[in-house]
């Protein structure tokens, strides 16, 4: 079974903190993704790699920046927590295989900015 | 631009009966089309995708028909079960250069009435 763990399920932080979430995936999966989900606006990607040291920008990629020094680790950063990046984070993998995509996310990271 | 539309944020249905889930896209050039199912607490978890080159695609109780003329796709359950409560989420696959990401509806809560 294909796992992927995030680091904290809840957080609580406070404006201007610099935060910090993981993400790790133990398929030997190439690809990698950032979301964050939002009542009304379904899942939006902030960032996505697909090796290591590779990133690209998603649809939301303003006030976070990625880390992929490691295949099965990708951490999202929060340079300066804002009260409007309060969300849920959602970290998946995939395989670079073309048939039978599919992603798999991990359990998600409740963030609460104050 | 939401590229990825979930025209019904709720639908209610009898346990036993068919729900019906609906999602509408505006690129053509999207190859692979997928629906998750996602509890409260928990990253989505991957149900069942059809390529794009195909009309039909059945799992089990789950369905997915694509209508490629009018960018529709559904998810059919039959027969629905209190356990498919959740938020179901469309998602569509788009390529380019070598890489791809994935752009997410808004989500649907389906809630089965036992």
């Amino acid at each position: 079974d294909v796992k992927v763990t995030q680091s904290s399920r809840y957080l609580v932080k406070r404006t201007g903190e610099k935060v910090f979430l993981e993400c790790v995936q133990d398929m030997d999966h190439e690809n990698m993704f950032w979301y964050r989900q939002d009542p009304g606006l379904g899942l939006r990607l902030i960032y996505f790699s697909y090796d290591v040291k590779m990133k690209e920008k998603g649809d939301i990629p303003e006030g976070y920046s990625v880390s992929r020094e490691k295949k099965e680790r990708f951490s999202l950063i929060l340079e300066s927590a804002s009260t409007n990046q309060t969300s849920m984070y959602l970290c998946a993998s995939s395989p670079s295989r073309r048939e039978k995509e599919t992603q798999y996310f991990g359990p998600g990271t409740r963030l609460l900015v104050l | 631009d939401q590229q990825v539309k979930q025209n019904s944020p709720s639908l209610s249905v009898q346990e036993g009966r068919i729900s019906i889930l609906n999602c509408d896209y505006t690129n053509s050039m999207f190859d692979y089309f997928l629906w998750y199912k996602k509890y409260p607490a928990e990253g989505p978890t991957f149900l069942i995708s059809i390529s794009s080159i195909k009309d039909k695609n059945e799992d089990g109780r789950f369905t997915v028909f694509l209508n490629k003329s009018a960018k529709h796709l559904s998810l059919h359950i039959v027969p629905s079960q209190p356990g498919d409560s959740a938020v179901y989420f469309c998602a569509a696959r788009h390529t380019t250069s070598g890489t791809y990401k994935y752009i997410f509806g808004t989500g649907t809560r389906l809630k089965v009435l036992a």
